[in-house]
């Protein structure tokens, strides 16, 4: 596609409940990353994959949470028991090339989550 | 671990003036890369500039350019001419040639008519 497309736009939930957030990269971005934005603050690392593997999954707060990207493209972010706390801006990202400073990604508009 | 600090959580400039935000950073690293990032309010967050630590010249995209200073582990954003719609924020943001960016805590910036 044109640009990273991330589903759905804002998502309310309650506490306890289960989340499933999508994110769809650009076409032929090998890379691909989630981050979390709390209000007020920058976004956080939360897990990289490249291709189908995470390449890198140290960001995750803890075990509720779990991303999937099983054709190396579509991937899913998975929130288990959600808590107040996990209300956030979800950022997906996008890159042509794997690991790399030089790599410039290319970012969703977001799943906005709110958990009462 | 990498740590970037915005110490202006708000700025504001009158249209067609200029304006600089600050950013620095702390790392152990002696290759990296430091980048500027707007967010309007549509939360899209747009690469503005991005500069590599071993290139000494600063980087410049039109209106926008930033001032590197590597042993002062410092790099800001120096906006001119603003235009309203430069509103948003803006995030200084840091990768160690590895996977991830680590990002500041942001600058609101307000351009006023």
């Amino acid at each position: 596609g044109a640009g990273v497309s991330q589903t759905p736009s804002n998502k309310v939930t309650e506490k306890g409940k289960y989340v499933e957030l999508r994110c769809d990269p650009i076409s032929g971005h090998t890379a691909l990353y989630w981050y979390r934005q709390s209000l007020g603050q920058g976004p956080e690392f939360l897990i990289y994959f490249q291709g189908t593997g995470a390449a890198d999954d140290s960001g995750l707060p803890n075990d509720r949470f779990f991303a999937v990207r099983p054709e190396g493209s579509v991937s899913t972010l998975k929130i288990q028991r959600t808590e107040r706390g996990d209300s956030a801006v979800y950022l997906c990202a996008s890159s042509p090339l794997g690991s790399g400073g030089a790599n410039v990604l290319t970012f969703g508009a977001g799943s906005r989550l709110t958990v009462l | 671990a990498q740590t970037v600090t915005q110490s202006q959580p708000e700025m504001s400039v009158q249209e067609a003036e200029t304006v600089t935000l600050s950013c620095t950073y702390d790392t152990s690293e002696s290759n990296y890369y430091l980048f500027w990032y707007k967010q309007p309010p549509s939360r899209q967050m747009i690469l503005v500039i991005r500069q590599e630590a071993y290139k000494q010249q600063n980087a410049t995209e039109n209106r926008f350019s930033v001032n590197f200073q590597k042993a002062a582990k410092s790099f800001s954003l120096k906006i001119s001419d603003s235009q309203l719609g430069d509103t948003a924020m803006y995030f200084c943001a840091f990768n160690n040639a590895g996977n991830m960016l680590t990002f500041g805590g942001g600058t609101r910036l307000m351009v006023k008519p």
